[in-house]
């Protein structure tokens, strides 16, 4: 088992929909959790963190943390093509170094 | 500006031959971090060094080696053991003790003749 996953996809969202992109991870210890975004043939930005159960609003973006069912989401409302993008799922196991998915690609439709 | 800077953006590789990627950063972080990204996979870590003269390996360091010598610069060899080089290869920099708020370079995508 992977220690982070993520659909691959492609994710096809039309615009100003609500986009959703998951993530499991399989260590439960892991305290930690990143969304970064990736534009192709560019390098990853940090969007998003979140450490505590719940939700965490930003913007257009929210990242919701379950870690009794250990995944985390990101949410994109009102989804704009601007949101096209590799968006990458990272987490902290225990105390080791940052685990990145593999990455879901999003494509929004105009 | 302050940030990362990896140099070439593009490097081809001969059989046999070591390569060497650039990576400078003037953001005043203690900690650096060099990954590689293959095609629809996430970044796996090669190397890190969280001070300068000490260095750590990561999770796929054979074929590779790094130096950190000043705090600005990590340079990420790929030597000739390395026998599938070709991947997207990113340097990325941290404050410490929040390593998990990587700002990346630019990235250089390396090729094998």
């Amino acid at each position: 088992q992977k220690e982070v996953e993520q659909n691959s996809g492609p994710l096809s969202v039309p615009e100003g929909a609500i986009a959703s992109l998951n993530c499991t991870y399989s260590d439960r210890g892991s305290q930690s959790f990143f969304w970064y975004r990736q534009y192709s043939g560019k390098s990853p930005e940090l969007i998003m963190f979140i450490y505590s159960n719940g939700d965490k609003e930003d913007g257009r973006f929210t990242a919701q943390l379950n870690k009794a069912s250990q995944y985390v989401s990101l949410l994109i409302r009102d989804s704009q093509p601007s949101d096209s993008a590799t968006y990458l799922c990272a987490v902290i196991p225990g105390a080791q170094k940052l685990v990145f998915g593999q990455g879901t690609r999003l494509t929004i439709n105009p | 500006d302050g940030g990362i800077t990896q140099s070439p953006k593009y490097l081809f590789r001969k059989e046999g031959q070591n390569v060497t990627l650039s990576c400078e950063q003037n953001l005043n972080h203690d900690a650096m971090y060099w990954y590689r990204q293959d095609p629809g996979q996430g970044l796996r870590l090669i190397y890190y060094s969280q001070i300068v003269n000490d260095f750590q390996k990561g999770d796929i360091a054979e074929g590779y080696s790094v130096s950190r010598e000043k705090k600005e610069s990590f340079p990420l060899t790929v030597t000739s053991a390395q026998k599938n080089p070709t991947a997207f290869y990113l340097c990325a920099s941290s404050n410490r003790g929040q390593g998990e708020k990587l700002f990346f370079g630019s990235g250089t995508q390396l090729s094998v003749l």
